[in-house]
């Protein structure tokens, strides 16, 4: 099945800086790659998704690239703010949808103020 | 509503006593997903429901575990005879295309 490895498990930048998440996967019939943010006490809200026939998306200060080749695929966030510390999941689909569904370990991203 | 709905928020048990969770899906989301997270860890799979289909209970981690759907709506997760190890964060989504989860149920067993 599908094995997915996040980095880094945790991650300290300072406000304004960017911070960058990793995760690679190891199914290469894997299409769908979401990122969730799990605040503290909260369940993961969905920020960002990319399918397999896109290499970048962007949504003002979130983007997320996508390399098939080398399975692996990012979360960047740029102009951090204090409100973007949080737990990061990353995910990917197998092509059969459905319940194939795997999540990384998670980052916990510090914006430091 | 407006998202996925768990209750209750938080559930203090003592060990061996069964224990009830509720998910309130959004509406219209056919699919229906329960997970654990324990403490620092990430998302493990437990059961998966598709509208009238049988259920994928493949991460179902012991016969205690068993999960119920009604119809496209509100979904349990009963975990009988706790123990210890089960206390952790359970968390219900509902899917259109993606997951969409809810807050989660803390359960901590004493």
């Amino acid at each position: 099945g599908e094995n997915v490895e996040q980095h880094p498990s945790t991650l300290s930048v300072q406000e304004g800086d960017s911070a960058v998440i990793k995760c690679t996967y190891s199914d290469s019939a894997s299409n769908y790659f979401p990122w969730y943010k799990q605040e503290l006490g909260k369940g993961p809200q969905l920020i960002i998704d990319i399918r397999s026939n896109v290499g970048e998306k962007k949504d003002q200060r979130i983007a997320v690239t996508l390399n098939k080749t080398a399975k692996h695929f990012s979360l960047h966030i740029t102009e951090t703010q204090p409100e973007d510390s949080a737990v990061y999941f990353c995910a990917a689909r197998g092509n059969l949808g459905g319940n194939q569904f795997y999540f990384g370990t998670g980052t916990s991203l510090t914006v430091i103020p | 509503g407006a998202g996925v709905s768990q209750s209750p928020s938080n559930k203090v048990t003592e060990k061996g006593k069964d224990v009830e969770l509720r998910c309130d899906p959004i509406s219209g989301h056919t699919a229906l997903y329960w997970y654990r997270q324990r403490l620092g860890q990430g998302l493990e799979f437990l059961i998966y429901f598709q509208g009238n289909s049988a259920p994928d209970k493949s991460g179902l981690p012991s016969d205690r575990f068993s999960a119920e759907r009604t119809g496209e709506s509100v979904s349990t997760l009963t975990i009988q005879r706790t123990q210890q190890e089960d206390s952790a964060v359970y968390l219900c989504a509902s899917t259109f295309q993606s997951r969409y989860f809810g807050a989660g149920t803390r359960l901590s067993v004493l």
